[in-house]
């Protein structure tokens, strides 16, 4: 199975730092999202990536970015946190095209800035 | 860009009974996704459908593509269904789902 791993679980920060949230795949998918979840607003795309070293932002993508150095690793970087990014941080990867094993997610990291 | 809306926004259940989501989208798609995402918040695919019926256990769904919904069929409802199901379309051969609100749906014994 596909395994998407995200480095941290839960995460507080305190306003102005700057914070990376981690995220691996293990099957080499060449597409990698980051999406934020909150409350009554469903899933938002922040950025993607479909190869490495390429970047393309999402609907929701300032105040954030991403880093994509090696194909199965793909960073998230709040360069200087808010809290009105508090929220829930979703990973996930895909193949080239959309098949039937559609995306994989990560199981979230909970960010709380203070 | 494209539009995706789910209903009913929430949903409560005894176990047992049976349910119907509905998700519908402002645009043509080539790909329609339904997930759930359970209690702890893994978001789990459910189904690939941009057209079409499919069945997967207790779970079943069907994509009207020319008429731009898609229904997701939960019968005889568990307290293990619980958690929020979301529909999410591709947008325009970009490879990006774009994600509905969802429906929170809660069964209790």
């Amino acid at each position: 199975d596909v395994k998407v791993t995200q480095s941290s679980r839960y995460l507080v920060k305190r306003t102005g730092e700057k914070v990376f949230l981690e995220c691996v795949q293990d099957m080499d998918h060449e597409n990698m999202f980051w999406y934020r979840q909150d409350p009554g607003l469903g899933l938002r795309l922040i950025y993607f990536s479909y190869d490495v070293k390429m970047k393309e932002k999402g609907d929701i993508p300032e105040g954030y970015s991403v880093s994509r150095e090696k194909k199965e690793r793909f960073s998230l970087i709040l360069e200087s946190a808010s809290t009105n990014q508090t929220s829930m941080y979703l990973c996930a990867s895909s193949t080239g095209r959309l098949s039937n094993n559609g995306y994989t997610f990560g199981s979230g990291t909970r960010l709380t800035v203070v | 860009g494209i539009q995706v809306e789910q209903s009913p926004p929430d949903l409560i259940l005894q176990e047992g009974a049976n349910s119907t989501l509905r998700c519908n989208f402002s645009d043509s798609v080539n790909n329609l996704q339904w997930f759930h995402q359970n209690p702890w918040g893994q978001l789990i695919n459910l189904f690939y459908i941009p057209s079409g019926t499919k069945q997967n256990g207790r779970l079943s769904a069907t994509t009207v593509a020319t008429e731009r919904y898609s229904l997701l069929y939960i019968s005889s409802s568990q307290t293990t269904d619980s958690g929020v199901y979301f529909c999410a379309v591709e947008e325009n051969n970009t490879d990006k789902l774009i994600f509905g609100t969802g429906t929170r749906l809660q069964v209790f014994p």
